[in-house]
């Protein structure tokens, strides 16, 4: 069965550096999306995707995010200069048009030190 | 404001008690998802809601759109069901809102 890939499962960082989190949706799939959790809280929209542009972004989605879908497949998320409350695990999500429903991956836990 | 309640916020029960955990949300939507999320983080689809009531093995899920409240179900609990369940809902292709989850564990 089709599944949604990140990668890596654990990135570890120090302050004030850039990290990319890759993602590999569903081929079929258009619609895509980020959620954080930080640990002991809810998950959290950041931004999705369609159409090769940004359709909606939340508050947290601030200067230091990108994303971006380079080649068709991946879908990145870009941490310009990482800060301690960005330590958090960020979940990948994608969809096709005609469903509500959205696939998960597994998730990169990023750890800014 | 939450969007999304969800009750209780923990729960402990026996093996093979008869579990319910509630979501109660606040605007119009167009699916309500029930979620499982296991210690390694990973989320699970369990089910996706618009009307009525769906079942998956001893899981089920209803939902009652006049009262913007769902429930989901356990039968015959079990240790392995032990996670967070978490309530969520969208509308159209956007984000999925959640709830904050309940943690379950099972006894044995």
């Amino acid at each position: 069965e089709p599944e949604v890939t990140q990668t890596p499962s654990h990135q570890v960082t120090q302050m004030g550096q850039e990290v990319i989190l890759r993602c590999v949706p569903i081929s079929n799939h258009l619609y895509f999306y980020w959620y954080r959790q930080i640990l002991g809280q809810k998950v959290e929209f950041l931004v999705s995707f369609y159409n090769n542009e940004i359709s909606e972004k939340s508050e947290i989605f601030d200067d230091q995010f990108s994303v971006e879908r380079p080649d068709g497949s991946n879908f990145t998320l870009k941490i310009r200069s990482t800060k301690l409350e960005d330590s958090a695990m960020y979940f990948c999500a994608s969809k096709v048009r005609r469903s509500y429903e959205q696939y998960f991956g597994p998730g990169t836990r990023l750890t800014v030190t | 404001k939450n969007e999304v309640e969800q009750s209780p916020q923990n729960l402990t029960a026996q093996e093979g008690e008869f579990i319910t955990i509630n979501c109660s949300y606040s605007v119009g939507i167009s699916a309500l998802h029930w979620l499982q999320q296991h210690p390694g983080g990973g989320i699970v689809s369990l089910f996706m809601l618009s009307s009525g009531k769906k079942k998956h093995g001893r899981l089920i899920a209803t939902i009652n759109i006049q009262e913007k409240h769902s429930s989901l179900h356990i039968t015959a609990s079990h240790p392995r069901d032990s996670a967070v369940y978490i309530c969520a809902f969208n509308f159209g292709n956007e984000k999925l809102t959640f709830g904050t989850g309940t943690r379950l564990t099972i006894i044995p």
